[in-house]
Protein backbone atom coordinates (compact mmCIF):
# COMPACT_ATOMS: atom_id res chain seq x y z
CA UNK A 1 0.00 0.00 0.00
CA UNK A 2 1.62 3.33 -1.25
CA UNK A 3 1.76 6.03 1.08
CA UNK A 4 1.56 9.61 0.27
CA UNK A 5 3.72 10.38 -2.31
CA UNK A 6 4.68 14.29 -3.89
CA UNK A 7 7.13 15.17 -6.47
CA UNK A 8 9.63 16.65 -7.38
CA UNK A 9 11.66 16.14 -4.11
CA UNK A 10 13.74 18.72 -4.18
CA UNK A 11 12.89 22.11 -7.22
CA UNK A 12 15.26 25.32 -7.68
CA UNK A 13 13.08 28.70 -8.97
CA UNK A 14 13.66 31.77 -9.83
CA UNK A 15 12.02 34.46 -8.02
CA UNK A 16 8.94 35.50 -10.03
CA UNK A 17 8.34 32.08 -11.66
CA UNK A 18 6.12 29.85 -11.25
CA UNK A 19 6.04 26.23 -10.04
CA UNK A 20 3.64 23.26 -9.61
CA UNK A 21 3.63 20.87 -6.96
CA UNK A 22 1.75 17.17 -7.10
CA UNK A 23 0.58 14.68 -4.41
CA UNK A 24 -0.98 11.52 -4.67
CA UNK A 25 -2.62 10.52 -1.49
CA UNK A 26 -3.25 7.27 0.45
CA UNK A 27 -4.94 4.56 -1.02
CA UNK A 28 -8.73 5.03 0.04
CA UNK A 29 -8.19 8.38 0.99
CA UNK A 30 -10.07 11.58 -0.82
CA UNK A 31 -9.03 14.20 1.03
CA UNK A 32 -5.83 16.45 0.77
CA UNK A 33 -4.33 19.09 2.71
CA UNK A 34 -1.01 21.36 1.77
CA UNK A 35 0.67 22.62 4.43
CA UNK A 36 4.27 25.09 4.00
CA UNK A 37 6.86 24.61 6.33
CA UNK A 38 9.79 26.91 7.17
CA UNK A 39 13.06 26.16 8.29
CA UNK A 40 12.87 25.76 11.92
CA UNK A 41 9.12 26.31 12.58
CA UNK A 42 5.99 24.20 12.37
CA UNK A 43 4.12 23.24 8.94
CA UNK A 44 1.31 25.80 8.22
CA UNK A 45 -1.78 24.33 6.93
CA UNK A 46 -2.23 26.47 3.31
CA UNK A 47 -5.60 24.47 2.07
CA UNK A 48 -7.40 21.70 2.30
CA UNK A 49 -9.64 19.64 -0.93
CA UNK A 50 -12.23 17.41 -0.74
CA UNK A 51 -14.34 16.56 -3.73
CA UNK A 52 -12.06 18.57 -6.32
CA UNK A 53 -12.97 21.84 -4.15
CA UNK A 54 -11.25 23.98 -1.62
CA UNK A 55 -12.81 23.60 1.29
CA UNK A 56 -10.64 25.15 3.87
CA UNK A 57 -8.05 27.88 3.67
CA UNK A 58 -5.53 29.16 5.98
CA UNK A 59 -3.72 32.34 6.14
CA UNK A 60 -1.97 32.36 2.22
CA UNK A 61 -2.21 35.04 -0.36
CA UNK A 62 -4.16 34.23 -3.65
CA UNK A 63 -0.86 33.40 -5.14
CA UNK A 64 -1.39 29.84 -3.73
CA UNK A 65 -3.80 28.10 -5.94
CA UNK A 66 -4.92 23.95 -6.01
CA UNK A 67 -6.45 21.74 -7.56
CA UNK A 68 -8.22 18.16 -7.15
CA UNK A 69 -8.85 15.73 -9.85
CA UNK A 70 -11.28 13.13 -9.90
CA UNK A 71 -8.82 10.46 -8.57
CA UNK A 72 -8.26 12.59 -5.78
CA UNK A 73 -4.27 13.65 -6.92
CA UNK A 74 -3.88 17.44 -6.16
CA UNK A 75 -1.48 19.64 -7.10
CA UNK A 76 -0.73 23.08 -5.28
CA UNK A 77 0.89 26.24 -7.31
CA UNK A 78 2.55 29.46 -6.68
CA UNK A 79 2.72 32.43 -8.55
CA UNK A 80 5.06 35.11 -8.59
CA UNK A 81 7.46 32.98 -6.31
CA UNK A 82 9.17 35.14 -3.71
CA UNK A 83 12.75 34.26 -1.78
CA UNK A 84 9.98 33.90 1.28
CA UNK A 85 8.22 30.91 -0.53
CA UNK A 86 11.29 28.84 0.28
CA UNK A 87 10.48 26.13 2.25
CA UNK A 88 9.08 22.48 2.12
CA UNK A 89 6.00 21.36 1.11
CA UNK A 90 4.28 18.99 2.66
CA UNK A 91 0.60 16.82 1.43
CA UNK A 92 -1.45 15.37 3.62
CA UNK A 93 -4.62 12.50 2.76
CA UNK A 94 -7.02 11.67 5.17
CA UNK A 95 -9.54 9.20 5.07
CA UNK A 96 -12.39 11.85 4.04
CA UNK A 97 -14.01 14.50 6.03
CA UNK A 98 -15.10 12.99 9.00
CA UNK A 99 -12.04 11.03 9.98
CA UNK A 100 -9.17 13.25 10.78
CA UNK A 101 -6.11 11.60 11.08
CA UNK A 102 -3.34 12.84 8.51
CA UNK A 103 -0.89 11.08 6.43
CA UNK A 104 2.21 12.96 5.33
CA UNK A 105 4.47 13.02 2.45
CA UNK A 106 8.06 13.30 2.35
CA UNK A 107 7.53 16.75 1.19
CA UNK A 108 9.35 18.97 -1.71
CA UNK A 109 11.93 21.40 -0.81
CA UNK A 110 11.26 24.28 -2.81
CA UNK A 111 14.11 26.86 -3.06
CA UNK A 112 13.27 30.51 -4.88
CA UNK A 113 17.16 32.11 -5.87
CA UNK B 1 -7.40 30.47 15.78
CA UNK B 2 -6.44 27.51 18.15
CA UNK B 3 -2.73 27.66 19.70
CA UNK B 4 -0.42 24.97 20.57
CA UNK B 5 2.63 25.38 22.55
CA UNK B 6 5.09 22.43 22.74
CA UNK B 7 7.47 22.31 25.92
CA UNK B 8 10.91 22.19 26.04
CA UNK B 9 12.14 23.69 22.61
CA UNK B 10 15.20 21.90 22.57
CA UNK B 11 16.01 18.29 24.56
CA UNK B 12 19.37 16.79 24.72
CA UNK B 13 19.60 13.57 26.58
CA UNK B 14 21.86 10.64 26.76
CA UNK B 15 21.02 7.55 25.15
CA UNK B 16 18.77 5.25 27.17
CA UNK B 17 17.38 7.99 29.12
CA UNK B 18 13.86 8.66 29.25
CA UNK B 19 12.38 11.90 28.22
CA UNK B 20 8.30 13.53 28.74
CA UNK B 21 7.03 16.05 25.77
CA UNK B 22 4.56 18.17 26.63
CA UNK B 23 1.56 19.40 23.99
CA UNK B 24 -0.68 22.34 25.42
CA UNK B 25 -3.84 23.46 23.07
CA UNK B 26 -5.83 26.74 23.51
CA UNK B 27 -9.15 25.21 22.94
CA UNK B 28 -11.46 22.28 23.07
CA UNK B 29 -10.54 19.48 20.54
CA UNK B 30 -11.83 16.49 19.74
CA UNK B 31 -8.27 14.77 18.49
CA UNK B 32 -4.65 15.10 18.48
CA UNK B 33 -1.84 13.65 16.29
CA UNK B 34 2.14 13.65 17.52
CA UNK B 35 4.44 13.25 14.80
CA UNK B 36 8.20 12.70 14.86
CA UNK B 37 10.11 14.71 11.16
CA UNK B 38 13.39 12.31 10.43
CA UNK B 39 16.32 14.59 8.84
CA UNK B 40 14.71 14.27 5.57
CA UNK B 41 11.44 16.18 6.69
CA UNK B 42 9.17 13.15 6.87
CA UNK B 43 6.55 13.18 9.39
CA UNK B 44 6.27 9.73 10.59
CA UNK B 45 2.39 9.42 12.65
CA UNK B 46 3.37 8.18 16.45
CA UNK B 47 -0.11 8.47 17.69
CA UNK B 48 -3.60 10.02 16.72
CA UNK B 49 -4.97 10.17 20.24
CA UNK B 50 -8.15 12.58 21.13
CA UNK B 51 -8.06 11.10 24.72
CA UNK B 52 -6.70 8.78 27.15
CA UNK B 53 -3.35 6.87 26.95
CA UNK B 54 -1.53 4.83 23.96
CA UNK B 55 1.58 2.63 23.93
CA UNK B 56 3.66 1.51 20.95
CA UNK B 57 6.91 -0.30 22.22
CA UNK B 58 9.12 2.48 23.95
CA UNK B 59 6.60 5.50 23.06
CA UNK B 60 3.68 6.26 24.57
CA UNK B 61 0.82 9.28 24.70
CA UNK B 62 -1.35 10.37 27.23
CA UNK B 63 -4.05 13.68 26.36
CA UNK B 64 -5.96 14.60 28.68
CA UNK B 65 -8.76 16.84 26.84
CA UNK B 66 -10.46 18.54 29.47
CA UNK B 67 -7.18 20.33 30.70
CA UNK B 68 -6.18 21.20 27.19
CA UNK B 69 -2.93 18.94 27.22
CA UNK B 70 -0.76 15.96 25.85
CA UNK B 71 2.64 14.22 27.19
CA UNK B 72 4.47 12.13 24.52
CA UNK B 73 7.02 9.70 26.69
CA UNK B 74 9.80 8.59 24.78
CA UNK B 75 11.75 5.65 27.41
CA UNK B 76 15.01 3.94 26.67
CA UNK B 77 16.40 6.35 24.34
CA UNK B 78 18.24 5.51 21.34
CA UNK B 79 20.20 7.70 18.87
CA UNK B 80 17.46 6.68 16.31
CA UNK B 81 15.09 8.83 18.21
CA UNK B 82 16.66 12.24 17.85
CA UNK B 83 14.84 14.63 15.12
CA UNK B 84 11.64 16.99 15.64
CA UNK B 85 8.21 15.95 17.63
CA UNK B 86 5.70 17.91 16.46
CA UNK B 87 1.64 17.43 18.24
CA UNK B 88 -1.15 19.36 16.16
CA UNK B 89 -4.51 19.83 16.39
CA UNK B 90 -7.82 20.69 14.09
CA UNK B 91 -7.73 24.13 13.19
CA UNK B 92 -10.98 24.83 15.14
CA UNK B 93 -11.23 22.19 17.62
CA UNK B 94 -12.44 19.24 15.09
CA UNK B 95 -14.33 18.41 12.07
CA UNK B 96 -12.99 18.03 8.72
CA UNK B 97 -10.04 20.54 9.32
CA UNK B 98 -6.56 21.20 8.65
CA UNK B 99 -4.08 21.12 11.33
CA UNK B 100 -2.27 23.56 13.46
CA UNK B 101 0.93 22.29 14.59
CA UNK B 102 3.35 23.18 17.52
CA UNK B 103 6.84 24.47 17.05
CA UNK B 104 8.11 21.81 18.43
CA UNK B 105 10.65 19.82 20.43
CA UNK B 106 13.83 19.34 19.29
CA UNK B 107 15.51 16.12 20.65
CA UNK B 108 18.89 15.00 20.45
CA UNK B 109 19.85 11.70 21.88
CA UNK B 110 23.63 11.69 22.49
CA UNK B 111 25.27 7.67 22.13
Amino acid sequence: DAGVTQSPTHLIKTRGQQVTLRCSPKSGHDTVSWYQQALGQGPQFIFQYYEEEERQRGNFPDRFSGHQFPNYSSELNVNALLLGDSALYLCASSLDLMNTEAFFGQGTRLTVV
Amino acid sequence: GIQVEQSPPDLILQEGANSTLRCNFSDSVNNLQWFHQNPWGQLINLFYIPSGTKQNGRLSATTVATERYSLLYISSSQTTDSGVYFCAVPNSGGGADGLTFGKGTHLIIQP
